[in-house]
This record gives structure tokens, sequence and C-alpha cells, in this order.
């Protein structure tokens, strides 16, 4: 089945500095690869997508880069803010001629200082 | 929110104990999931269904069962309730159409074993 590992687990910066999160993934069948965001307390929330046809994705300060020859993504934020702090969640899934099933990585918790 | 509902929202049990958690949606979506989320161990998926009376395990399922009788709910039962089952659990459904799909979630539900 689908493994997914995340890396850092924990990632400190300074606000206006740059934050990335790489995972990687195991099953070359997986053609969708979303990233979560998770504030305390709070149910995940979905930031940005990519699907396999694509290989970078970008939405404000946030973008999405897939290697599937390597099999790992990555998640990008530009000009990090406060409000950017919150454990972050990639997942592998949607494989194709197959049901629908979402693995997720083990999460980064982000924390952006002022 | 896309009309999903966790129910309850807190539960204290003692071990051995059995606890069936719901997964309430309004909106006729296909495929339903139930994770638990751990420290250091992100978003673990227990059990999934692709359709009314079909399910299949995920990643932790021993000590899980789950039913699925009509389409809008989809349950959870910890047969015999064990401390290590104290966690988060997040319901999840599929919302959207082939290229715009996304895993929505409920506001999860607190267990606590003891």
């Amino acid at each position: 089945g689908e493994n997914v590992e995340q890396h850092p687990s924990t990632l400190s910066v300074q606000e206006g500095d740059s934050a990335v999160i790489k995972c990687t993934y195991s099953d070359s069948a997986s053609n969708y690869f979303p990233w979560y965001k998770q504030e305390l307390g709070k149910r995940p929330q979905l930031i940005i997508d990519i699907r396999s046809n694509v290989g970078e994705k970008k939405d404000q300060r946030i973008a999405v880069t897939l290697n599937k020859t390597a099999k790992h993504f990555s998640l990008h934020i530009t000009e990090t803010q406060p409000e950017d702090s919150a454990v972050y969640f990639c997942a592998a899934g949607w494989p194709s001629g197959g049901y629908n099933k979402l693995i997720f990585g083990a999460g980064t918790r982000l924390a952006v200082h002022p | 929110d896309a009309g999903i509902t966790q129910s309850p929202r807190h539960k204290v049990t003692e071990t051995g104990t059995p606890v069936t958690l719901r997964c309430h949606q309004t909106e006729n979506h296909r495929y339903m999931y139930w994770y638990r989320q751990d420290p250091g161990h992100g978003l673990r998926l227990i059990h999934y269904s692709y359709g009314v009376k079909d399910t299949d395990k995920g990643e932790v399922s021993d000590g899980y069962s789950v039913s699925r009788s009509k389409t809008e709910d989809f349950l959870l039962t910890l047969e015999s309730a064990t401390s290590s089952q104290t966690s988060v659990y997040f319901c999840a459904i599929i919302r959207g159409e082939g290229m715009n799909t996304e895993a929505f979630f409920g506001q999860g539900t607190r267990l606590t074993v003891v």
C-alpha cells in the first residue's frame, strides 16, 4: 500500500522568510497530492493540491511542486506570516483504477516568529 | 460546512466498553473515511467506504469495525475500547467530480479511554 514520508517534523522561520516542506510517496500509481493546514483544535483544511499531469501549481504565496519520477512533492510558502503557523500535512492518493484512498504524512509543525 | 457532522464531539469511556462514533453527511457523497490523529503520526486511515455496504480496511483497522447501511451515515465502532484508542477521530468525505475532487473533514471527535 501507499506510504507517505514527510520532513521536517518541525520548522521554525522568521516572518518574511520562506518555508519548504517535503514529502515522498511509495505507490507510483498515486496521482493526487493535496496539502492540508490544521490550526490548533480545528479540522484539517485543504490549501492546495496537485495532480500527476502537472509539475507545479501556485496560489498566491503558496506553491507545490511534483516530481513523479523521484516520487516526491514539496510545499513552498513565501513571505511567511504569523498566521501561517499551523501543522501542515501532505497526502497521496487516488490511484488509477483503484478505489479512492488518501494516505497522509505525519505532519510538519510550522512556527513563524514575528 | 459541506454538510458533514460528527457525533459525539467528545466522549470519555472505560476500557473494555463498546463505543460507536457517527459521521453524517447530507450531500449524497459516495466516499466516506475514518481517520485517527495522534501526535507524531499525523492522520492515519482506519476504514473507508465507497458505497452503501461497501467498506475496506485502511492502515490501522485492528480493533475497529465500520458499517454503512445508508449513504448518509458511516459508523465507526470500537468493539472493546483500549487506552491505545484514545485519539481524535476525523471523518471525511470526497466532494467534487473528476479533476475537482477534494477530501473534506468533519470537526472531529475527541475520544478518551480511561
